[in-house]
């Protein structure tokens, strides 16, 4: 059962775009929301994360969307600069002790092309 | 300079032997985590330990093993039983019971297993 769903699959944005990866979540009771970047061959690094109590987070280019009452979150990466090349998870967790798993969805290859 | 190794970075094995992957951390983290991930399936768990000489089951443990033996190690064992081993193998840690905020799973570099 798949608890976090991600679109799309792979996605090619012009520099200097904006791209945008959606996830769908099922389980009310998760309470954190991060976004991992992962380059090829490597293991993947925290981006950014959120919580549920704020409907918006910003850091530099990278902003989490987060809407509580459909259940989604979603990144924006403006500006998109082909280093941004990378595949990109969402996460969500129940948070608090003992409940630190994270539920991953299943990718996003993002391709930016000059 | 603070982080988490795994090794080897290759790694080949002949069909039906076990082998094993190493996880270290000095990050002085208490939980920590083992991930298999293949093409188009995302990151699955396998094993996690939140404290020493305790582990649980993930969503696919079967044809594994683990040891937490002391808060920095936590060994996977792919074994023979495991019908289809090949993929590249991530180890994760973070701390447990911090405030909000403080449950980032931080990742290793990655195995990749590939059983001839």
């Amino acid at each position: 059962q798949q608890q976090v769903k991600q679109s799309p699959q792979s996605l090619i944005v012009q520099k200097g775009g904006i791209s945008i990866i959606n996830c769908a979540y099922e389980n009310t009771a998760f309470d954190y929301f991060p976004w991992y970047q992962q380059f090829p061959g490597k293991g993947p690094a925290l981006l950014i994360a959120i919580r549920p109590d704020v409907s918006e987070k910003k850091e530099g280019r990278f902003t989490i969307s987060f809407n509580k009452s459909a259940k989604q979150f979603s990144l924006h990466i403006m500006d998109s600069q082909p280093g941004d090349s990378a595949t990109y998870f969402c996460a969500a967790s129940t948070g608090g002790f003992g409940n630190e798993k994270l539920t991953f969805g299943t990718g996003t290859r993002l391709t930016i092309i000059p | 300079d603070g982080g988490i190794t795994q090794s080897p970075k290759y790694l080949f094995r002949k069909e039906g032997q076990n082998v094993t992957l190493s996880c270290e951390q000095n990050l002085n983290h208490d939980a920590m985590y083992w991930y298999r991930q293949d093409p188009g399936q995302g990151l699955r768990l396998i094993y996690y330990s939140q404290i020493v000489n305790d582990f649980q089951k993930g969503d696919i443990a079967e044809g594994y093993s683990v040891s937490r033996e002391k808060k920095e190690s936590f060994p996977l064992t792919v074994t023979s039983a495991q019908k289809n081993p090949t993929a590249f193998y991530l180890c994760a840690s973070s701390i447990t019971g911090g405030p909000r905020g403080t449950d980032t799973q931080y990742f290793g570099p990655g195995t990749r297993l590939t059983v001839l």
